[in-house]
């Protein structure tokens, strides 16, 4: 696709259940970037894949929050037993690598937790 | 220590150039200045990145002073649809981007 593309755009949950949300990146772009942000808080990092590399977990807030990149395209992140407080957006970004390449955004899953 | 420093909000008449500075006192030779805005809480959307020339795109032009420690987006006829908040980060090009508070800029009709 011609962006990153995230699904699903927004999601309910009751409060105790897991989660999943879906990231498509650019297609070539080798690293994958998870962030969340809260109602009228600034970007929080939380995960980022680059190619074969470990990925780089340390924004994950909780060991309830992991995510998995197969085939080093689709990402998941997988929120286990959900809280009220993990109610925000969740965006993905991808980039190529190198220096002066750009980070590109989804447009964001919103989850709510009630 | 914050890596950039905004103005927390700004104002500009619809049809005028909108000046948005920047100071980034302490970024690195290879550190390029990326600028980005979010619109309401859609995702953030990438606007320009220059590491020490002067840069124009469609969207914008950004200015780097000589001592690549400020910079200002410009943006040259401002409408409605680019109130925003914006955001100025220095960031190697390709590793997490941290976004500080950034400047809400509103476009007054």
């Amino acid at each position: 696709g011609a962006g990153v593309s995230q699904s699903p755009s927004n999601k309910v949950t009751e409060k105790g259940k897991d989660v999943e949300l879906r990231c498509d990146p650019i297609s070539g772009h080798t690293a994958l970037y998870w962030y969340r942000q809260s109602l009228g808080q600034g970007l929080e990092f939380l995960i980022y894949f680059q190619g074969n590399s470990a990925p780089d977990k340390s924004g994950l807030p909780s060991d309830r929050f992991s995510a998995e990149r197969t085939g080093g395209s689709v990402s998941t992140l997988t929120i286990q037993r959900t809280q009220q407080e993990d109610s925000a957006v969740y965006l993905c970004a991808s980039s190529l690598v190198g220096p002066g390449n750009t980070i590109y955004f989804g447009e964001g899953s919103w989850l709510t937790v009630v | 220590d914050a890596k950039t420093t905004q103005p927390t909000s700004m104002d500009c008449a619809e049809g005028r150039a909108a000046n948005l500075p920047c100071n980034h006192s302490t970024i690195s030779g290879n550190e390029y200045v990326y600028w980005y805005r979010q619109i309401h809480s859609q995702g953030p959307q990438y606007i320009i990145h220059g590491l020490k020339n002067n840069e124009t795109n469609e969207m914008a032009s950004l200015i780097i002073t000589e001592d690549r420690k400020s910079s200002t987006l410009i943006l040259p006829h401002a409408t409605l649809r680019d109130t925003a908040v914006y955001y100025c980060t220095p960031n190697f090009g390709n590793e997490k981007l941290t976004f500080g508070t950034g400047t809400r800029l509103t476009i007054i009709p």
